[in-house]
């Protein structure tokens, strides 16, 4: 079984375009959050949600727009996309509030390039 | 604000070759500390976890790390690595004070791991 899946798994598209991805855990974590990969595969936090609650949010261009419908989905949407957003975007989970003795759990990933 | 460094950036060594990977930080408080790996095409998975207790942790596959309070340092070890360990590898370091779960895991650069036959 799947434990933090994320759809899609890549995402082509234009510059200036709106992209949505999707991410759903089904390990009944109350905390969720997206991760941005680089080319150099480094990985910065960009959100978290705690019971559909924002807890952490980066400095990240206001064209990034996570979404917590529930503590199950955390949604990021894209508006405008920029050459520069092209990465990796992962998802994660984790049992409490980042920073107690939970350990988080990533999903498979979605690779954004932007044309 | 902490950060963490991965000394190695590139290592290549033969199968049953003994590993060792660096890892630093730099935080004045308590802090949990990780390993993952990214295998090729892959997600994130822990290899290893130190919250508190024994410094000494063993995770899957083998691997074990050790934390030096003292030097600030979290090294990853596995005796002899295998073709399949071929792989990205991440540690990761989280303080433990913020209640209101404002804590961010901050990566290092990691540590691409090439394992020849």
């Amino acid at each position: 079984d799947t434990a933090v899946s994320q759809t899609p798994k890549y995402l082509v598209t234009q510059m200036g375009n709106d992209k949505s991805i999707k991410c759903e855990q089904n390990l009944g974590h109350d905390t969720m959050y997206w991760y941005k990969q680089d080319s150099k595969k480094f990985l910065k936090i960009m959100f978290s949600y705690n019971n559909k609650e924002l807890i952490i949010n980066e400095t990240v261009p206001n064209r990034f727009s996570p979404k917590s419908p529930d503590k199950a989905h955390l949604n990021l949407h894209i508006n405008s996309l920029e050459l520069g957003d092209s990465a990796v975007y992962f998802c994660a989970s984790s049992r409490g509030l980042a920073g107690g003795h939970y350990e988080q759990y990533f999903g498979p990933g979605t690779r954004l390039t932007v044309t | 604000a902490q950060s963490v460094s991965q000394h190695n950036h590139h290592v290549i060594l033969s199968e049953a070759a003994s590993l060792e990977l660096g890892c630093n930080y730099s935080y004045g408080g308590t802090v949990n500390l990780f390993w993952y790996v990214q295998y090729p095409g892959q997600h994130l998975q822990l290899l290893l976890k130190y919250f508190s207790g024994d410094p000494l942790v063993k995770g899957i596959k083998g691997f074990e790390a050790e934390f030096i309070k003292s030097k600030f340092s979290f090294n990853l070890r596995k005796p002899s690595v295998q073709w399949s360990d071929t792989a990205e590898y991440f540690c990761a370091v989280i303080p433990n004070i913020l209640p209101g779960g404002g804590n961010k895991l901050t990566f290092g650069t990691g540590t691409q791991l090439k394992v020849e036959l």
